[in-house]
């Protein structure tokens, strides 16, 4: 089974600074993907960023990154520049490749940006 | 594009009666689609796994007479709380994928169910 952490269950940062949520996972899987997501106070859930497991390269989206270390099984996000809309719930997500079925999701880091 | 609407968004009804959600996929075709559940401060728990003109695929634990899911097209999959109480009061969130297994989940915006 794959389980996701999140140890991290509240962070704020400063308006225009820079923050990173950690994620671990656990699985035997060689190929994989992981996702973050982002549900803001209306509770829809955005996609923030993809990540394939065959790829090295760390995945990047504006003013977010990721910190992709694969052997460690860590997959963490970085927000520069934050924004007051970044405040959010940030969830992490694994999904085995070619399965198409379940999101393992981790229990949500609750980031707060403060003005 | 990949545009998941969900109705209703807040529901009230009384203990008892039987609660019907919506999900549709409004700009693809969506093989499967999936529900969760997800109560306050908590992440999203998955309940079912829907793939169309099939059954759905109950996780462990979850009621499948008293969570029923229909997939009935490529664009619609609806989850009915049937005999709704208290307890099941709740956030569900339906998502929805393409025929691609590798793509992500597509969310719908939510429903929040409030049974009196």
């Amino acid at each position: 089974a794959q389980t996701v952490t999140q140890s991290q269950p509240e962070m704020s940062v400063q308006e225009a600074e820079t923050v990173t949520l950690s994620c671990t996972y656990d699985t035997s899987e060689s190929n994989y993907y992981l996702f973050w997501y982002k549900q803001p106070p209306s509770r829809q859930m955005i996609l923030v960023i993809r990540q394939e497991a065959y790829k090295q390269q760390n995945a990047t989206e504006n003013r977010f990154s990721v910190n992709f270390q694969k052997a460690a099984k860590s997959f963490s996000l970085k927000i520069s520049d934050s924004q007051l809309g970044d405040t959010a719930m940030y969830f992490c997500a694994f999904m085995k490749q070619n399965t198409g079925n379940q999101f393992y999701f981790g229990t949500g880091t609750s980031l707060t940006v403060i003005p | 594009g990949a545009v998941v609407s969900q109705h209703p968004s807040w529901v009230i009804c009384k203990s008892g009666t039987s609660v019907k959600i919506e999900c549709r996929s409004l700009d693809f075709q969506a093989t499967t689609m999936f529900w969760y559940r997800q109560f306050p401060k908590q992440s999203l728990m998955l309940m079912a796994t829907s793939n169309e003109g099939s059954k759905a695929t109950y996780e462990q634990g979850v009621e499948k007479d008293k969570f029923l899911i229909n997939h009935a097209s490529l664009t619609l999959s609806t989850l009915t709380v049937t005999s709704a109480h208290p307890e099941d009061s709740s956030f569900y969130i339906c998502s929805a994928r393409g025929d691609s297994t590798n793509q992500p989940q597509h969310f719908g915006d939510g429903t929040r169910l409030s049974i009196l």
